[in-house]
């Protein structure tokens, strides 16, 4: 299934670094997302894109910082990250914002901060 | 206090047998509801969505509680394949913006 990737699929990283995670949607769906899965918690939304405006920030620190050029790719800009933000993070697409909308999740990058 | 609720498990269990997983959420106002599946080191996918009338699809059978603030999910003659985390999703009125159980685990053992 290919219908949202992600790259790149791990990544380590040192707290100076900065780094992109890349997510690519194929299924032709106008909002984007991230969220941020770390261990024994649940799924945390970080931001929502829809039509290439970001609709949602949800107090998310500057560090992350989200870019969207075009309804079909989504970036998350990381830069002077914490070893707390390690943790799976997770592109997902769907048609609209609508509710009811489903997602559709990318694979995820599991990120390690050193 | 948290938006979804679930017994984390672990629910170990034979293969054929039956198992239920419930998951409460607090918003009263919410109006959609799923449950997506996750396996080990996978991004979720989706099971199903909740309907208030309750729906079925195949050896799954959801059901939505409203007056309770409670969605069930329950799985007829287990497979090993069935060995996953279950993760409850609660939507938001108004907007897409989805709210995730921390999943119950379930093991089904040969």
């Amino acid at each position: 299934e290919t219908g949202v990737t992600q790259t790149p699929r791990h990544l380590v990283m040192g707290m100076t670094n900065k780094k992109s995670l890349k997510c690519e949607q194929h299924l032709g769906h106008n909002a984007m997302y991230w969220y941020k899965q770390s261990a024994k918690k649940p799924l945390e939304l970080m931001f929502v894109y829809n039509f290439k405006e970001q609709t949602e920030n949800n107090s998310v620190p500057s560090r992350f910082s989200p870019e969207c050029p075009n309804s079909s790719h989504l970036f998350l800009h990381l830069h002077t990250l914490q070893p707390e933000d390690s943790a799976l993070y997770l592109c997902a697409s769907s048609q609209g914002v609508e509710v009811g909308e489903t997602q559709y999740f990318g694979p995820g990058t599991r990120l390690l901060v050193l | 206090r948290k938006e979804v609720e679930q017994d984390p498990g672990p629910f170990n269990v034979p293969e054929g047998a039956t198992v239920a997983f419930n998951c409460t959420y607090s918003n009263s106002a919410s109006q959609s509801f799923f449950w997506y599946r996750q396996d080990c080191r996978k991004e979720p996918k989706l099971l199903m969505s909740v309907y208030s009338s309750g729906n079925e699809d195949g050896r799954f059978t959801a059901q939505l509680n409203r007056a309770s603030q409670y969605i069930s999910l329950l799985i007829r003659d287990s497979k090993l394949s069935d060995s996953a985390t279950y993760l409850c999703v609660v939507n938001e009125r108004n907007f897409n913006k989805f709210y995730f159980g921390s999943g119950t685990k379930l093991n089904v053992k040969p």
